[in-house]
């Protein structure tokens, strides 16, 4: 079936460090891929997506390349901040009969220290 | 505003009490969903609805009811059959094109 992983956590970082949070997916044909964000006692919110191969989404400093010959979309970001500090999904979208359906990794906590 | 609004924010359900999450849409959007999100875990999906009148189970449904009667309102019963109800609970829709989902703030569920 299809199915996401993306790296454990939690990632500590100092502010202005590099930031690669790594995701692979499993699917069976050709599905959009997103990183959503959620802040603490949040819902989660779009950050970037990518609907096919060699796509590269960005928002807010971050960018993710569609890979589909590693079944990749890793999260990426040059400088971080303290403010984003969060928990970053990695998901997968897939359509069929009954609407789309929507697979989400199981979350990487982000810390930035000042 | 447009937008997705989840009460309450907080809500404590005593042993073999059923209690109700509302979830409210102004966005026009046909899709609704439910997820259950527990710590350090990703989002599970427990019902949605793809239009009024009409739901489906997701992959942790039991425990759980919902219905459809108005597009705008999608709310979740939790019952007394869910024996492990504490969890964040994120109520998400999606437009035209169905794969963006747009989430609520979520209500958070204790048990008593």
């Amino acid at each position: 079936g299809n199915s996401v992983t993306q790296m454990e956590g939690p990632v500590t970082l100092s502010e202005e460090a590099f930031l690669t949070i790594n995701c692979t997916y499993t699917a069976t044909g050709y599905p959009s891929l997103f990183w959503y964000v959620q802040y603490p006692g949040e819902g989660l919110q779009l950050l970037l997506k990518a609907t096919k191969a060699d796509d590269k989404g960005s928002n807010k400093g971050f960018e993710a390349t569609y890979r589909k010959e590693t079944t990749s979309f890793h999260l990426e970001k040059g400088s971080v901040q303290v403010s984003d500090s969060a928990v970053y999904f990695c998901a997968l979208s897939m359509g069929n009969t009954g609407g789309f359906k929507t697979i989400f990794g199981a979350g990487t906590r982000l810390f930035v220290k000042a | 505003d447009g937008g997705i609004t989840q009460s309450p924010k907080y809500l404590f359900r005593k042993e073999g009490q059923n209690v109700t999450l509302s979830c409210e849409q102004n966005l026009n959007h046909d899709a609704m969903y439910w997820y259950r999100q527990d710590p350090g875990q990703g989002l599970r999906l427990i019902y949605y609805s793809q239009i009024v009148n009409d739901f489906q189970k997701g992959d942790i449904a039991e425990g759980y009811s919902v219905s459809r009667e108005k597009k705008e309102s999608f709310p979740l019963t939790v019952t007394s059959a869910q024996k492990n109800p504490t969890a964040f609970y994120l109520c998400a829709t999606t437009g035209q094109g169905g794969e963006t989902q747009y989430f609520g703030p979520g209500t958070r569920l204790l048990v008593l």
